[in-house]
């Protein structure tokens, strides 16, 4: 079974800085998917960056970008340039056994930018 | 309307009532998921329907019915439920196989009294 471990449950930092947030997982698969979600308190769950196992290269988009350790099993989040928008609480989450995917995720990071 | 809609966004019921939550999705995807969040617990996967056969139940009290008509909706009829059951469920859909992750509703927030 895959599991997925958030070791931060709380995080703050101060607006304009840089914050990442750490994700570790477990599978035998060779093949699979990593993401990142933020649910903002409007509740809703928002796909923020997504890594393909075999794609080496880091995901990034904007301001977000991964660190993508497979033989470490690791997948942290950098956000740079922190607004006061990027409060919320961050999931880290793993898909594998394609054509019934069930997407694992992990216990979250509450992350909160200071003014 | 583009997205994963839910409805209702609220909803307080008795132990004793009946209700359901209604999931569409306006995405063409072929999959559908419940999860129920609750605090300070991590996302519990409830039910997956993959083309609309249900592929997944997850130990769930037979109090929690899903059921999928089409590919495009998807419902979980309430009944008799507990106190402990109030929380935040989520509806998410994606295409299978693609590997693009779930797209997500805003949820509704169940409160049993």
């Amino acid at each position: 079974a895959q599991t997925v471990t958030q070791s931060q449950p709380e995080m703050s930092v101060q607006e304009a800085e840089t914050v990442t947030l750490s994700c570790t997982y477990d599978t035998s698969e060779n093949n699979y998917y990593l993401f990142w979600y933020k649910q903002p308190p409007s509740r809703q769950m928002i796909l923020v960056i997504r890594q393909e196992a075999y794609k080496q290269q880091n995901a990034t988009e904007n301001r977000f970008s991964v660190n993508f350790q497979k033989a470490a099993k690791s997948f942290s989040l950098k956000i740079s340039d922190s607004q006061l928008g990027d409060t919320a609480m961050y999931f880290c989450a793993f898909i594998s056994n394609f054509g019934n995917e069930k997407l694992t995720f992990g216990t979250g990071t509450r992350l909160t930018i200071i003014p | 309307e583009t997205g994963v809609t839910q409805t209702p966004r609220h909803l307080v019921m008795g132990m004793t009532n009946k209700k359901s939550l209604k999931c569409e999705q306006h995405l063409g995807h072929n999959a559908m998921y419940w999860y129920k969040q609750s605090a300070k617990k991590p996302l519990e996967l409830m039910f997956v329907y993959n083309f609309k056969e249900q592929t997944e139940n997850n130990s769930v009290p037979s109090r929690f019915s899903p059921e999928c008509p089409n590919s495009s909706h998807l419902f979980l009829h309430l009944h008799t439920l507990q106190p402990e059951d109030s929380a935040l469920y989520l509806c998410a859909s994606s295409q299978v196989s693609r590997g693009t992750g779930y797209t997500f509703g805003s949820g509704t927030r169940l409160t049993v009294v």
